[in-house]
């Protein structure tokens, strides 16, 4: 089992749609998870942090954290053609609070 | 700038070649990472610096692998004898002092012909 599982997509959601990009990870012990945006043949781009279990609203952005479920997710409102890029969840290792494992990433695509 | 910085953006070179990527961490940020990074794969950790001393480089895959960042700001990763699994994008990223929230630079893009 991958310790950081994304769905590689792609997804593809009209504009204006909500997003929703799921991300599950193996090590309970995890206490740290991050959304990237990561363009094409672009670097990554950190657009949300969440530590606690339940939801943080930014923006658009909101993500979801469910550590008994050691589930998380990021849904996008209002989704723009802009927002087409890979998203890549990252988690911490438990026992190093600064040692990222990073999913393969989902393929979001907006239409217009 | 504001941002990390990483030079070079493009690294070309031979089978069994030493080469050396720079990263410049945000001004006051005290941890610096390396990850690299494949075709179609996330970010894979390789080092982190907190200061001068690498507080964590379990993810270095072999001793052709070495970093240093001699007086906290610049980091430099060296790679010996380069091989051909070796050509990937190189990211750098920090972060501030007691924040475990990291940000990336451009990155270098290694190929080993």
């Amino acid at each position: 089992q991958k310790e950081v599982e994304q769905n590689s997509g792609p997804l593809s959601v009209p504009e204006g749609a909500i997003a929703s990009l799921n991300c599950t990870y193996s090590d309970r012990g995890s206490q740290s998870f991050f959304w990237y945006r990561q363009y094409s043949g672009k670097s990554p781009e950190l657009i949300m942090f969440i530590y606690s279990n339940g939801d943080k609203e930014d923006g658009r952005f909101t993500a979801q954290l469910n550590k008994a479920s050691q589930y998380v997710s990021l849904l996008i409102r209002d989704s723009q053609p802009s927002d087409s890029a890979t998203y890549l969840c990252a988690v911490n290792r438990p026992g190093s609070a600064r040692q990222l494992t990073f999913g393969s990433g989902t393929q979001l695509t907006v239409l217009p | 700038g504001a941002g990390v910085s990483q030079t070079p953006s493009n690294k070309v070179t031979e089978k069994g070649k030493y080469v050396e990527l720079r990263c410049d961490p945000i001004s006051g940020h005290t941890a610096l990472y390396w990850y690299r990074q494949s075709l179609g794969q996330g970010p894979e950790f390789l080092i982190y610096f907190q200061g001068t001393g690498a507080a964590d480089d379990s993810g270095l895959p072999n001793d052709r692998f070495f970093a240093v960042r001699p007086e906290g700001s610049v980091s430099t990763l060296k790679i010996q004898r380069t091989e051909r699994g070796d050509s990937a994008v190189y990211l750098c990223a920090s972060g501030a002092s007691g924040k475990n929230e990291q940000f990336f630079g451009p990155g270098t893009r290694l190929t080993v012909l």
